[in-house]
């Protein structure tokens, strides 16, 4: 069965530095998005996107988060400068274009900011 | 802003046993309502969904129950088994111009006893 792929699977950062991580969705899915979750909650959408156009970042700290996908396929989220409220599992998903295509999760990156 | 709210934050069953989860929600928007397991270490995966045109949804020894005018559905899971124990998150979404993003709520830890 197809996953998304993410890498690293684990990121140790001292708080100040630039740290990026990586998603490759299952192929053909068309929408992609960042969710963080932190120990014990939910997860947390952070961004979406329809293959290279943002739809919903409206919960993405942008002072300090960017994420991008450029030509639709996979994609980066960058935290520059990391903050020790930073530390969570980032989470990439993907799914089918249509309303009610079930998200599939990647094992997503542990960050840890000290 | 939690838009849905799950309860128990955890729970204890013994093989063989019910575990019932609940959750709530205020939008009325939402139309989509899936069930999430996650494992340790794991991002979670998608476990089973429902549309609030039905009160009930079966797939095998998991069980939706949805009570659209009280604004809260559940999941039952029969005859649980220690491979069960994990956490369960449910989700909602609306298909709003905003998106199809789900929002999760905090999760149950679930431990099934031998």
């Amino acid at each position: 069965e197809a996953e998304v792929a993410q890498s690293p699977r684990y990121k140790i950062t001292e708080k100040s530095q630039a740290v990026a991580f990586w998603c490759d969705p299952i192929s053909g899915h068309a929408t992609l998005y960042w969710y963080r979750q932190i120990l014990g909650q939910g997860p947390e959408l952070l961004v979406q996107f329809q293959d290279e156009s943002v739809v919903d970042d409206s919960q993405l700290p942008k002072d300090r988060f960017s994420a991008e996908r450029l030509k639709g396929v996979d994609s980066t989220l960058k935290i520059q400068p990391a903050e020790l409220g930073d530390s969570a599992m980032y989470l990439c998903a993907s799914s089918l274009q249509g309303v009610n295509s079930p998200l599939h999760f990647g094992n997503g990156t542990r960050l840890t900011v000290t | 802003q939690q838009q849905v709210k799950q309860s128990p934050q955890s729970l204890i069953v013994q093989k063989g046993g019910i575990s019932i989860i609940n959750c709530a929600y205020e939008n009325t928007a939402f139309d989509y309502f899936p069930w999430y397991q996650q494992f340790p270490g794991k991002g979670p995966a998608l476990l089973i969904a429902i549309r609030p045109d039905v009160s009930e949804k079966k797939e095998g020894r998991f069980t939706i129950s949805f009570n659209k005018s009280a604004k809260q559905f559940s999941l039952h899971i029969m005859d649980s088994q220690p491979g069960d124990s994990a956490t369960y998150f449910c989700a909602a979404k609306s298909n709003s111009n905003s998106g199809y993003a789900l929002n999760f709520g905090k999760g149950t830890s679930l431990l099934v006893t031998p």
